[in-house]
């Protein structure tokens, strides 16, 4: 069974640029999350997506935005990348929706953004 | 805002000695989950506490919720190299979108 994927693992932008990060939860789960996570500093929440509709916005600006498609996959999107943007995004699925008490998290590997 | 505060921030033990990290919110959290991060990898789901006063363990892992669900803890007794990491915590509000704590980083020498 394959876990959560990630691609890109390792990508360098430059400031002003887009960026897309792609996401495949593990197979059956329908609930999909995003997290920053600075060097040193715990997993920042982004985005809640379950069943295609967005569940959770942390507190992150509008140049950030995201989608889950009817496969579960899911993209983040960033734009005019800054550089304090740098960092390791996260996705995390989970197979049950938000509110049941029993919404463990499983990561995947993650998408580390450096932007110059 | 909901903020979850994680001491210490670094911790260096000898191996078999025993560890501690706490969590602790300002508002009672609905439940909590402990993670372990190694260097360079992911974090890793440990355990989730839901009930007021809850502890469960795990091998030489012992986890608290405290009777408030404002605060919990991990302990590890006799620390081993594999032990090393750093452990998050990550508190939930009404069962929702989870808060990570900064995480207490842990280096255990043989």
């Amino acid at each position: 069974d394959a876990g959560v994927t990630q691609s890109p693992t390792h990508l360098i932008k430059t400031r002003g640029q887009h960026v897309t990060l792609r996401c495949s939860p593990i197979s059956g789960h329908k609930s999909v999350s995003w997290y920053q996570q600075v060097l040193g500093q715990g997993p920042q929440f982004i985005f809640q997506y379950y069943e295609k509709e967005e569940r959770g916005r942390g507190n992150f600006p509008d140049r950030f935005s995201a989608r889950q498609f009817p496969n579960y996959s899911s993209e983040l999107n960033v734009n005019a990348l800054l550089l304090g943007d740098s960092a390791l995004y996260l996705c995390a699925s989970s197979g049950l929706p938000t509110g049941t008490g029993a919404n463990v998290l499983t990561f995947g590997a993650g998408s580390r953004l450096t932007v110059l | 805002g909901q903020q979850v505060m994680q001491i210490p921030q670094y911790q260096h033990v000898q191996e078999g000695e025993d560890f501690t990290t706490y969590c602790n919110s300002s508002t009672t959290l609905s439940n909590i989950q402990w993670y372990k991060q190694r260097p360079g990898g992911h974090p890793v789901f440990l355990i989730q506490l839901v009930k007021s006063g809850e502890v469960k363990k795990q091998k030489r892992l012992t986890f608290q919720f405290g009777e408030a669900k404002k605060n919990s803890s991990l302990h590890i007794t006799a620390t081993q190299t594999t032990d090393v990491g750093t452990y998050f915590c990550a508190g939930a509000y009404n069962f929702n979108k989870f808060y990570f704590g900064s995480g207490t980083k842990l280096n255990v020498k043989p």
